[in-house]
């Protein structure tokens, strides 16, 4: 029973570039929820996703920035165009049912973008 | 909305010390609270968490938390910390009703020989 599985686990990209980064939850699993740390920084909230629906995306950037979590497949971050500034260590997490935080995410290893 | 406050950005200390991470919470629900580890280069992993019942929560490598409603504070706390607790620690809340996690900015704890 593998765990959260996100890849790639590094990955470089010029800026202006895009990123993209997959996300497959648990088996069993059909939330998932993305979160970004910045370098010296705590995980911040971006989306949460059921399959084929976005249900709150209030932490994402308003441009550049969309996710999607399609009825087959990992679920995708994609970053346009990116910027220095998007470099940072993105975390998905999912978990079986919607208000289960009760009982604590699984998260995956988490891709280090780095732009230059 | 909620929002977590880690009162210490680092914690250096020895070997066999005794050891204190704080966190505080604001909130104007209900919420669960759990504390959060992450080892360099890797994911988070869940450490412990409070949901209801006895205010006294532990995991099972000797870390133990406190909810204190009235302080609104779930600090974390080993009796005697090894070197292999070298790591960042994540405080986080969520409504009890809700799916999102809220996270402070985090404590690296490193224990020193």
């Amino acid at each position: 029973n593998a765990g959260v599985m996100q890849n790639p686990r590094h990955l470089v990209r010029r800026r202006g570039q895009e990123a993209r980064l997959r996300c497959s939850p648990m088996k069993g699993h059909s939330h998932v929820y993305w979160y970004r740390q910045l370098p010296e920084e705590g995980l911040k909230f971006m989306v949460y996703l059921q399959k084929e629906n976005i249900i709150d995306e209030s932490g994402m950037p308003k441009e550049r920035f969309s996710a999607e979590f399609p009825k087959e497949g990992p679920s995708i971050l994609r970053i346009q165009q990116v910027v220095r500034g998007d470099s940072a260590a993105y975390f998905c997490a999912s978990s079986h049912a919607v208000g289960t935080s009760g009982y604590g995410y699984t998260f995956g290893s988490g891709t280090r973008l780095t732009v230059v | 909305a909620q929002s977590v406050t880690q009162l210490d950005s680092q914690v250096p200390v020895f070997e066999e010390a005794p050891v204190e991470l704080r966190c505080n919470y604001s909130s104007s629900v209900s919420v669960y609270l759990f504390w959060y580890v992450q080892y360099p280069n890797q994911g988070l992993q869940l450490l412990l968490k409070y949901l209801s019942g006895s205010t006294l929560v532990e995991s099972i490598n000797g870390f133990e938390a406190e909810f204190n409603k009235s302080q609104t504070s779930f600090h974390l706390r080993k009796p005697s910390v090894h070197i292999s607790d070298t790591a960042e620690y994540f405080c986080a809340v969520s409504e009890t009703s809700g799916s999102r996690l809220t996270f402070g900015e985090g404590t690296q704890l490193t224990v020193n020989p």
